[in-house]
């Protein structure tokens, strides 16, 4: 199906382990973008990438790793997990960086840290 | 610093009432944009309104209009006639180009969102 998708919509997994979320998108958008939602902080930016092989940090980077082989796929890689990473994490991809153009986001991932 | 301000967390509108729901934003790219997203209870995130720093005019998409003030650098969310499906969170965001990449990419950045509740 055309769009975007996140695998695993839930994940539970415990402090120290590496955990991989997976964004995949059909639409051939250059833009990619990872964001993590909390509570009283709203959606903050992690990393964004403009197109294949180029990433940047956004906001919160620390403790997170992405990659950017495909333009279709971005995933998102903790290294080694910490409780202060439970969150739900948004994907989002646009067209290009023109400033108009809307973001289409995924439907998230929620993870827990235990 | 802060880019995008929501200084509002919670609002309550009565049904069939407007509501504005208030967004300060702070860049130095004069080549910008504005938007505003919606997010339900259910979790997705809904695109609302699109306002460019160059458009002269404001947004208005039906019952939503933007309500851009560009030398105060706010970009405020009007709500005309709310309906009980309003009832959500809403995310006032902003594209401009980001300083880490030397000012060539585009990122996107969200502010803390308004969670908007109407009241029959």
């Amino acid at each position: 199906d055309a769009g975007i998708t996140q695998s695993p919509r839930y994940k539970i997994t415990e402090t120290g382990r590496q955990v991989t979320l997976m964004c995949h998108q059909t639409w051939s958008h250059s833009y990619m973008f990872w964001y993590r939602q909390d509570l009283g902080h709203g959606l903050r930016l992690i990393y964004y990438s403009a197109a294949a092989d180029i990433t940047d940090k956004g906001e919160v980077p620390d403790g997170y790793v992405v990659s950017r082989s495909k333009t279709e796929n971005f995933p998102l890689t903790l290294e080694s997990a910490t409780r202060s990473q439970t969150s739900v994490y948004f994907c989002a991809s646009s067209a290009s960086g023109l400033p108009g153009l809307e973001a289409f986001f995924g439907q998230g991932t929620r993870l827990t840290v235990v | 610093a802060q880019k995008i301000t929501q200084t509002q967390p919670g609002m309550f509108v009565q049904e069939k009432e407007a509501v504005t729901l208030d967004c300060t934003y702070d860049t130095s790219d004069p080549s910008y944009g504005l938007f505003w997203y919606k997010q339900p209870s259910s979790g997705e995130m809904i695109f609302l309104i699109y306002q460019g720093s160059y458009d002269q005019q404001n947004a208005t998409e039906g019952r939503y209009s933007l309500n851009f003030q560009k030398a105060r650098k706010s970009a405020n969310l009007v709500i005309s006639a709310s309906q009980l499906g309003d009832s959500a969170m809403y995310f006032c965001a902003m594209r401009d180009r980001g300083e880490n990449s030397g000012g060539s990419n585009y990122k996107l950045t969200f502010g803390k969102g308004t969670l908007l509740t109407v009241n029959p």
